[in-house]
C-alpha cells in the first residue's frame, strides 16, 4: 500500500497570505489527524477527521480549519498567516481513529512564513 | 489542565547499555503513545498503550504503562546506534476532550 502523502511538501508565504495543505491518507483509512511541530511549542494536536466530520479539535485559533473529502482526502486551510505559524506540519491516518490504532504519519509540510 | 513531562529530555549513551525515559502526567488518562522522530524526519508511532499494566515490546524497545501512577516507560535494552533519535510521548483524555498532550521528547543519541 502506498503510505501517507503531504502535499505540498515545502512552502514560503508572507504574512496576511493564506495555506491550504492537502493529505491523502493510507487507502482504506477513514481518520485524519494534523499535527503542527514547532520549536518552540512542540507538537501539538490541531485536529482529527473521520468519515468528513471533525472528531475533535485542539487548542488553535479559528483561522485554522480542515475538512475531509469523500475519499477520505483530507485538506488543512490557515488563514491570515502569522509568523509563528511557521511549522511543520504532519497528518496521520488510521483505519478507525488515532485513539485506538497506531497512526501512520507522512512526511510533513515545511511552512515558513516571512 | 493535562501536563505531559518526560525525563530525561537529552540522553548520550554507549552502545549495548539499558536505560529507560520516563514520562508522567498529571490527570486521569488511560491511553499513552510512543513515537519516534529521526532528525528532519516526520514521526513513527511505535506503541499504543490502551489500558493499565499493558506492556508492549518491539525489537529493543518495550513500552509499560501504569495508570495508577500516571507513568509510562520506555526501556531500551542493549542500544544500538539506529535507536538514535527522539522519542516523545503523548496522553490522551479520553473522558474528557480527548485531546491529546505531548511530552517536549527525549533525544537520545548513542555512541557506537
Amino acid at each position: 500500500k502506498a503510505g501517507v502523502t503531504q502535499t505540498p511538501r515545502y512552502l514560503i508565504k508572507t504574512r496576511g497570505q493564506q495555506v491550504t495543505l492537502s493529505c491523502s491518507p493510507i487507502s482504506g483509512h477513514r481518520s485524519v489527524s494534523w499535527y503542527q511541530q514547532t520549536p518552540g511549542q512542540g507538537l501539538q494536536f490541531l485536529f482529527e477527521y473521520f468519515s468528513e466530520t471533525q472528531r475533535n479539535k485542539g487548542n488553535f485559533p479559528g483561522r485554522f480549519s480542515g475538512r475531509q473529502f469523500s475519499n477520505s482526502r483530507s485538506e488543512m486551510n490557515v488563514s491570515t498567516l502569522e509568523l509563528g505559524d511557521s511549522a511543520l506540519y504532519l497528518c496521520a491516518s488510521s483505519p478507525g481513529g488515532r485513539s485506538q490504532e497506531t497512526q501512520y504519519f507522512g512526511p510533513g509540510t515545511r511552512l515558513l512564513v516571512l | 489542565e493535562l501536563k505531559v513531562e518526560q525525563n530525561p529530555l537529552f540522553l548520550s549513551m554507549q552502545e549495548g547499555k539499558n536505560y529507560t525515559i520516563y514520562c508522567n502526567y498529571s490527570t486521569t488518562s488511560d491511553r499513552l503513545y510512543w513515537y519516534r522522530q529521526d532528525p528532519g524526519k516526520s514521526l513513527e508511532s511505535l506503541f499504543v498503550l490502551l489500558s493499565n499494566g499493558a506492556v508492549k515490546q518491539e525489537g529493543r524497545l518495550m513500552a509499560s504503562l501504569d495508570t495508577k501512577a500516571r507513568l509510562s516507560t520506555l526501556h531500551i535494552t542493549a542500544a544500538v546506534h539506529d535507536l538514535s533519535a527522539t522519542y516523545f510521548c503523548a496522553v490522551d483524555r479520553p473522558r474528557r476532550d480527548d485531546k491529546i498532550i505531548f511530552g517536549k521528547g527525549t533525544r537520545l543519541h548513542i555512541l557506537p
